[in-house]
């Protein structure tokens, strides 16, 4: 196990509403990246945290939003879901602005029906 | 064009056979990650390389930095090593963000 941990581990959402997944750092990590990951496909970079800022986003709308706290732990928020962002959310967490090693939790599967 | 290509996109291997598979990006990149994925999602860093040659285990890990290409290998290849196996890199022109390739399902038979 890393010991990057994510929550909850499923969830079901309807379409128009607001989802927020949460993502625990491996401790000693300020960097965590999030990434969103298709059925049978590969994942997508959706953005990355460094001490607490965004540093660096994909092609994602301004709907995907996020945070990190002082304890490196982050959050990932999604506005006016659509059927199209059910999904497995990844977050990886990683030191100093993501050039290492990357140490990936056990994902979020979001169900948008 | 995708950035990072793998090959292949699938392989069926017998338990024991010798397993490649093979990634190239178009890219000036940092570095070079091998990941696993089994079924329900979870993904497992396996290697970070930078140059050269990484071993661990049953597992190698081989990258060419002038031909930007990198090989996975399975030696002793087991049902146990069935998963994806993903190819990232780290692209100097945009920070530090991985970039996938599409993936190599690798299924092992006993």
């Amino acid at each position: 196990e890393t010991g990057v941990t994510q929550s909850p581990t499923h969830l079901i959402k309807t379409r128009g509403q607001q989802v927020t997944l949460r993502c625990s750092s491996q401790s000693g990590h300020n960097t965590v990246s999030w990434y969103q990951q298709a059925l049978g496909q590969g994942p997508q970079f959706i953005f990355q945290y460094y001490r607490e800022e965004e540093n660096g986003r994909g092609n994602f709308p301004p709907r995907f939003s996020g945070l990190q706290f002082p304890n490196y732990s982050s959050e990932l928020n999604v506005n006016a879901l659509e059927l199209d962002d059910s999904a497995l959310y990844l977050c990886a967490s990683s030191l100093d602005g993501g050039s290492g090693e990357q140490y990936f939790g056990p994902g979020t599967r979001l169900t948008v029906t | 064009k995708n950035e990072v290509e793998q090959s292949p996109q699938n392989l069926t291997a017998q338990e024991g056979e010798f397993i490649t598979i093979n990634c190239s990006y178009s890219v000036g990149i940092s570095a070079l990650h091998w990941l696993q994925q089994h079924p329900g999602g979870g993904i497992v860093s396996l290697f970070m390389l930078s140059s050269g040659k990484k071993k661990h285990g049953r597992l190698i890990a081989t990258i060419n930095i002038q031909e930007k290409h990198s090989s996975l290998h399975i030696t002793a290849s087991h049902p146990r090593d069935s998963a994806v196996y993903i190819c990232a890199v780290l692209i100097k022109a945009a920070g530090n963000k991985l970039t996938f390739g599409g993936g190599t399902r690798v299924l092992v038979k006993p």
